[in-house]
């Protein structure tokens, strides 16, 4: 089945720019979809279709997409931003979804 | 304003059953297709199941394909859960998540419900 890696964490400090990333292999081929979840509750889509923001998500989350990696991009950090990310593509050899493995964002 | 409230949840002992519910709202419900996503308490999303908005294709995780059955009542706009030989495993809350799509490309997820809680321990 498809797997995607992400580190478990990243640490970034306040105004600066945190770089989340998930692999997989050709995942440049793919859609790659990006969930915040923070502390005790549902996950909100941040990222679509690898680049694009759903209304109300801030400009400073940003994503990418090429070869084997996805990164999700957060510029000027706050520390609101902290929370656990998972990227997300369709599997189309199996029919299933598949998520990465999360990175938790801790902002220092 | 797109609504999507699970209930259902609770405790159950090995083996047991349980059926969740999903109640949507601020949308057409059946234009769209839907899936289960689970959580177990300090781990990562997992994906469970799958179906089309007319209920035509359905499809499940190895992990509880013969187990888990997927539904939906379009009249009622609810997406259900029936669970099945439930094993301590399956512990997880459990999300409603709506899918969405652009034409020629492929689905994602879009909006999640605020999930129910199933625990299964003796």
């Amino acid at each position: 089945s498809y797997v995607l890696t992400q580190p478990p964490s990243v640490s970034v400090a306040p105004g600066k720019t945190a770089r989340i990333t998930c692999g997989g292999n050709n995942v440049g081929g793919k859609s790659v979809h990006w969930h915040q979840q923070k502390p005790g509750q549902a996950p909100v889509l941040v990222i679509y279709y690898d680049s694009d923001r759903p209304s109300g998500i801030p400009e400073r989350f940003s994503g990418s997409n090429s070869g084997n990696t996805a990164t999700l991009t957060i510029s000027r950090v706050e520390a609101g931003d902290e929370a656990d990310y998972y990227c997300q593509v369709w599997d189309s050899l199996s029919d299933h979804y598949v998520f990465g493995t999360g990175t938790k964002v801790t902002v220092l | 304003e797109v609504q999507l409230v699970e209930s259902g949840g609770g405790l159950v002992q090995p083996g047991g059953s349980l059926r969740l519910s999903c109640e949507a709202s601020g949308f057409t419900f059946s234009s769209y297709e839907m899936d289960w996503v689970r959580q177990a308490p300090g781990k990562g999303l997992e994906w469970v199941s799958y179906i089309r908005n007319s209920g035509s294709s359905i499809h499940y995780a190895d992990s509880v394909k013969g187990r888990f059955t997927i539904s939906r009542d379009n009249a009622k706009n609810s997406l259900y859960l029936q669970m099945n030989s439930l094993r301590a495993e399956d512990t997880a809350v459990y999300y409603c998540v709506r899918e969405s799509w652009e034409l020629f490309r492929e689905k994602y997820f879009d909006y999640w419900g605020q999930g129910t809680l199933v625990t299964v321990s003796s």
